[in-house]
């Protein structure tokens, strides 16, 4: 079963507006990861928020979480055409030897012009 | 490397045969791993390799895959006698330690394999 589930699956905004996706999680969780995707191929890392942290930024996403929901939300501002991708939220699971990085199904935004 | 490279980019194969498919993962980086997407799906962890230290193979789906890493650094994913169901994106990614300590996971572009 899926560690990380992305809300919505899919999100259409215009260009200018913000866009939140969502990412709900099961078990305890060292860290919890956004990348995003272009075009099915490699993913590319764009933030990383600890268990002990409320919330992040980078540029124009903000990232928060709420351990006690077992939740978190990817907040991009003023999106752009460019922002147009699948987005994937990815926990790493706390304890243990080895290290497991769970993904989501993701969420497909497009961000028309 | 610059990135994780991996190789080939594409391959299409006969059901029933088998495919290895090679990464490179950024040097330096002493874990590796690879995933496996599906159309229109998430990531599904398949192995994972950190330095020395016996690898994790709790995610491959059947003993028809394998995979090791020669010398710590490249690896190779094979598959043997192929199925329909194992046409999928193939992804290899590396990180300088464990994922949980922080340390950013670089992705390969994936190998995409189509069995027919």
């Amino acid at each position: 079963s899926q560690q990380g589930e992305e809300d919505p699956q899919a999100l259409s905004i215009q260009e200018g507006e913000n866009a939140t996706m969502n990412c709900s999680y099961k078990t305890s969780i060292n860290n919890l990861q956004w990348y995003r995707q272009n075009s099915g191929r490699g993913l590319v890392h764009l933030i990383l928020i600890r268990s002990n942290e409320r919330e992040k930024h980078s540029g124009r996403l903000r990232v928060t979480l709420d351990t006690s929901k077992k939740s978190s939300s990817l907040l991009i501002t003023a999106s752009r055409a460019a922002d147009t991708a699948s987005y994937f939220c990815a926990t790493a699971t706390s304890g243990g030897s080895n290290y497991k990085l769970t993904f989501g199904k993701g969420t497909l935004l497009t961000v028309n012009p | 490397g610059a990135g994780v490279s991996q190789s080939p980019s594409n391959k299409v194969t006969e059901k029933g045969k088998d495919v290895e498919l090679r990464c490179d993962p950024i040097s330096g980086h002493t874990a590796l791993y690879w995933y496996r997407q599906s159309l229109g799906q998430g990531l599904e962890f398949l192995i994972y390799f950190q330095g020395n230290s016996a690898p994790d193979k709790s995610g491959l789906p059947s003993d028809r895959f394998s995979a090791e890493r020669t010398g710590g650094s490249v690896s190779t994913l094979t598959i043997q006698r192929t199925q329909q169901e194992d046409s999928a994106v193939y992804l290899c990614a590396s990180s300088l330690a464990r994922g949980y300590s922080g340390n950013t996971i670089y992705f390969g572009e994936g190998s995409w394999l189509t069995v027919v």
